[in-house]
């Protein structure tokens, strides 16, 4: 079976902090898929970023990076120097790549960041 | 582009009453998705529709049906509703095959049952 669980319900923190979201997910697939999902309080869900299972590499993108590891099954996500506009729900969210099956979510984290 | 746009955005039903939420998308996607999001369970899929005429049940697929008549349509329907369906419901397209490409998706349905 597929899970995702991402363990931080909440967290808070001041401006420019640094914070980490955890996402632990559980597959027999060998390949598939990881994606991290924002959903602003407007509430659309913005894509993120996806990866495929081979792919192993961390990525950065501006003040986001990504931490793909297979041996600890997680993917998780840093906000590095943390602004307001970053306060929402972060989801990730898995998918197996030869099956049209779904797009498994996690429970999601509430990021509030506070001036 | 309007991507993927959802109608209506909010509705209010009595209990037993039926409705359809309407799902457009305008990227030609062949893959098209309807979910729901509950506090604290994430997003839960209720069905999904791989191309054209056809449509498949997700994880929560009892008491909505979907049809898929047009590629770039997606029908969710509850045909009497009830208070636990009270929900966001969010509809999201995609390319290729799961995994190929992200999923898009639209701003959300609040859905009150009373």
């Amino acid at each position: 079976a597929q899970k995702v669980t991402q363990a931080q319900t909440e967290i808070s923190v001041v401006e420019k902090e640094d914070v980490t979201l955890d996402c632990v997910y559980e597959t027999r697939d060998t390949t598939y898929y990881l994606f991290w999902y924002k959903q602003p309080p407007s509430g659309e869900l913005v894509f993120l970023i996806r990866r495929n299972s081979f792919d192993e590499q961390n990525e950065i993108s501006g003040r986001y990076s990504w931490n793909f590891q297979k041996s600890t099954s997680s993917f998780n996500f840093t906000i590095t120097a943390s602004q307001v506009v970053d306060s929402a729900v972060y989801f990730c969210a898995l998918i197996r790549s030869y099956n049209t099956d779904k797009l498994i979510f996690g429970t999601g984290t509430r990021l509030q960041v506070f001036p | 582009n309007a991507g993927v746009t959802q109608t209506p955005k909010f509705r209010v039903l009595k209990t037993g009453q039926s409705m359809t939420l309407l799902c457009a998308q305008d990227m030609n996607h062949e893959y098209m998705y309807w979910y729901r999001q509950d506090p604290g369970m994430g997003l839960r899929l209720i069905h999904y529709s791989v191309g054209e005429g056809t449509t498949a049940k997700g994880e929560v697929p009892d008491g909505y049906n979907v049809s898929r008549l047009k590629k770039q349509n997606f029908l969710l329907g509850l045909e009497s509703a009830a208070p636990s369906q009270t929900s966001v419901y969010f509809c999201a397209s995609s390319y290729s095959g799961p995994g190929g490409t992200e999923a898009f998706f639209g701003q959300g349905t609040r859905l009150t049952v009373v």
